[in-house]
């Protein structure tokens, strides 16, 4: 089945720097990388997504690069502020596996004043 | 909000004994996935319920079952607790079951504590 690394376990950063995450999976079949944000005792939410046939996404501060190649993808946040301090996962999903998206271990993501 | 709720939000329960969770889907979605997230790590896949049928599984084993009910809401059952089920269980609801995303609108789950 489909493995996904997340790297690193916790980031911390000052306020105003980019912070990056990388995901590394194993199956070629896997064709959609959505990234979700978890605060403490809250739900998972979906920050940005990318699909295999694209390389690159951006959403205002927060982009996701895919290499199909490499088989890795990355979350990059610019301009971080207190408010992205939570834990981050990325996640994957094989071609035809429904809704079984498989997760990474996440990231702790600390942004320091 | 997203529209998925979850019963109950905290319990506790002993070893052996039995746990039904509930997730009320989000309007218009027919498609509940249930996942377990054990403290620090990543949600792992339980199985998926569409159109009442189990149409997709994890590496659990059978003492985790679901019900999905026609009105889309559904319930995970875990019987014979194990210490090592203590972990937040997510519900998540998405309007088809197509392997290329469409967002999953989870739930904000609930936590079960295992003693």
């Amino acid at each position: 089945g489909e493995n996904v690394e997340q790297h690193p376990s916790t980031l911390s950063v000052q306020e105003g720097d980019s912070a990056v995450i990388k995901c590394t999976y194993s199956d070629s079949a896997s064709n959609y990388f959505p990234w979700y944000k978890q605060e403490l005792g809250k739900r998972p939410q979906l920050i940005i997504d990318i699909r295999s046939n694209v390389g690159e996404k951006k959403d205002q501060r927060i982009a996701v690069t895919l290499n199909k190649t490499a088989k890795h993808f990355s979350l990059h946040i610019t301009e971080t502020q207190p408010e992205d301090s939570a834990v981050y996962f990325c996640a994957a999903i094989v071609t035809g596996g429904g809704n079984k998206l498989t997760f990474g271990t996440g990231t702790q993501l600390k942004v320091e004043l | 909000e997203t529209g998925v709720t979850q019963s109950p939000t905290h319990l506790i329960k002993t070893r052996g004994q039995q746990v039904t969770l509930r997730c009320s889907s989000q309007s218009g979605h027919n498609t509940v996935s249930w996942y377990q997230q054990a403290l620090g790590q990543g949600p792992q896949f339980i199985f998926q319920y569409y159109r009442e049928e189990e149409n997709g599984r994890g590496n659990f084993p059978p003492r985790f079952s679901g019900l999905q009910f026609p009105n889309y809401s559904s319930e995970l059952n875990v019987n014979a607790l194990e210490l090592d089920d203590s972990a937040l269980y997510l519900c998540a609801s998405s309007p088809g079951t197509s392997g290329v995303g469409g967002e999953l609108f989870f739930g904000e789950g609930s936590r079960l504590t295992v003693l």
